[in-house]
């Protein structure tokens, strides 16, 4: 089944605690993207790759960092986390159409994290 | 920064009545799409409209372009209960590998 894959779901955590969210697609997507959902503010992007060893900033990437070393992972990092970055994150891949640009994004679950 | 701009915020239907949502953007776009997220889960794409089309339909959908105006209608035709979520739009500027979302639409069907 092609879908993305996220973990943990739901994570509590404390300022300043290191964590990594995982995100994982099964489809060869060259292009995987971040999301941080807060309410009334939709969906703002934080960071996204074009490809693998490909990465680039997207609205709101300050407190964030990500890789890309293989083309179906793309973890998301937050080395110092804190209370601001409590939010609903979203990891997300497609094809890039035409090598220009991309289209349809596949959306994984969601993860849920809360920072005391 | 955020390019759609739905409207309204919050929609309350009767079952079987038609839901119309709109969005406008700020620059000149590649595609226009719609999501789908039910409450909490993650987005589901319903239907991608290019900047050259005008008109699109998916069953139940139809999503209408003006580039003119810069603005796009999505309208859901005999709701049903099961269409009760969040709707988002989201562009794509030219030459940019970026998805923007609006901050969606809130619809409720009631039984």
């Amino acid at each position: 089944e092609a879908q993305v894959t996220q973990n943990p779901r739901y994570l509590i955590t404390v300022t300043g605690k290191k964590l990594t969210v995982t995100c994982s697609q099964n489809m060869n997507h060259e292009y995987m993207s971040w999301y941080r959902q807060d309410p009334g503010l939709g969906l703002r992007q934080i960071y996204y790759s074009m490809n693998v060893e490909v990465t680039d900033k997207g609205d709101v990437p300050e407190g964030y960092k990500v890789s890309r070393k293989e083309k179906r992972n793309f973890p998301l990092i937050l080395e110092s986390p804190s209370p601001n970055q409590t939010s609903l994150y979203f990891c997300a891949s497609s094809w890039v159409a035409g090598g220009s640009g991309t289209d349809t994004q596949y959306f994984g679950p969601g993860t849920r994290l809360t920072v005391l | 920064s955020q390019q759609g701009e739905e409207d309204p915020q919050a929609l309350s239907i009767q079952e079987g009545e038609n839901a119309t949502m709109n969005c406008s953007y700020k620059t000149s776009i590649n595609n226009l799409q719609w999501y789908r997220q039910n409450s909490g889960r993650g987005l589901v794409h319903l239907i991608l409209i290019r900047s050259n089309e005008r008109e699109k339909h998916s069953g139940r959908l139809r999503v209408t372009l003006d580039t003119s105006k810069k603005s796009s209608s999505l309208l859901i035709t005999a709701s049903r209960a099961a269409d009760t979520a969040s709707y988002f739009c989201a562009t794509r500027r030219s030459n940019d590998y970026k998805l923007s979302f609006g901050a969606g639409t809130t619809v409720t069907v009631r039984a």
